[in-house]
């Protein structure tokens, strides 16, 4: 069964025009993350929230935004997307115990800009 | 800084063993961790290790660290085209903010 659930798996938006993508998931973890993942590049972390607190990375740009109005659900919201922003946009979830600090990841979706 | 480095690609023959290298310079690391992707599809966890541990092993998986020289080491025992994917190496701090690796990318022939 899907724990993290991402939709959709494709998304194609035109440039400047916003686009949203979204994240749910089954495992009540307490912490969501977004990754951006460039062709043949490594996963980078945009952001994440600790239940409620969101936790922005110093060079995460401000084009990028973020909203969790609830444990389950996780948005990551591109207000004007440009080329270099095509992606694979990697949704996580993990708990913060010592025994449950596994991040189980999303199938992604990808990003094409036109 | 943060930083994680691997090779970038591996090609064995099915049957054989495979060794992928990593390397971090966070000495304050305390989890890491290797992560497989499949063409088109998210990040699958195989394996991970606690910063002080030596070894772990998971069925045909063997995780070696060596905190001195920041050194990771992922062993696929009995290598089957299945595993052929990209493999990434991590690092975290705290609880499951990572930094990645670039992925090495095995290739299994038969």
């Amino acid at each position: 069964d899907a724990m993290v659930i991402q939709n959709p798996r494709y998304q194609v938006t035109q440039f400047g025009k916003p686009v949203t993508l979204s994240c749910s998931q089954t495992l009540n973890h307490n912490v969501m993350y977004w990754y951006q993942q460039k062709s043949s590049q490594a996963p980078k972390l945009l952001f994440h929230y600790y239940d409620k607190d969101f936790n922005n990375e110093a060079d995460t740009p401000d084009n990028f935004q973020s909203r969790r109005p609830n444990t389950s659900f996780c948005f990551l919201d591109i207000r004007s997307p440009g080329l270099g922003d095509a992606a694979m946009y990697l949704c996580a979830t993990s708990g913060t115990g010592v025994r449950n600090t596994e991040a189980f990841f999303g199938q992604g979706t990808r990003l094409t800009v036109v | 800084g943060e930083d994680v480095e691997q090779s970038l690609f591996l090609s064995v023959r099915e049957g054989d063993s495979s060794v992928i290298n990593c390397t971090y310079t966070d000495s304050s690391s305390t989890y890491l961790y290797w992560y497989k992707q499949e063409p088109g599809a998210g990040l699958q966890l195989l394996t991970y290790i606690f910063s002080n541990m030596d070894m772990k092993q998971d069925q045909r998986l063997t995780v070696l660290l060596n905190k001195k020289d920041k050194h990771l080491s992922l062993r696929i025992a009995d290598t089957q085209t299945g595993d052929s994917a990209i493999y990434f190496c991590a690092e975290s701090r705290g609880y499951s903010t990572l930094t990645f690796g670039k992925g090495t990318m095995l290739l299994v022939s038969p």
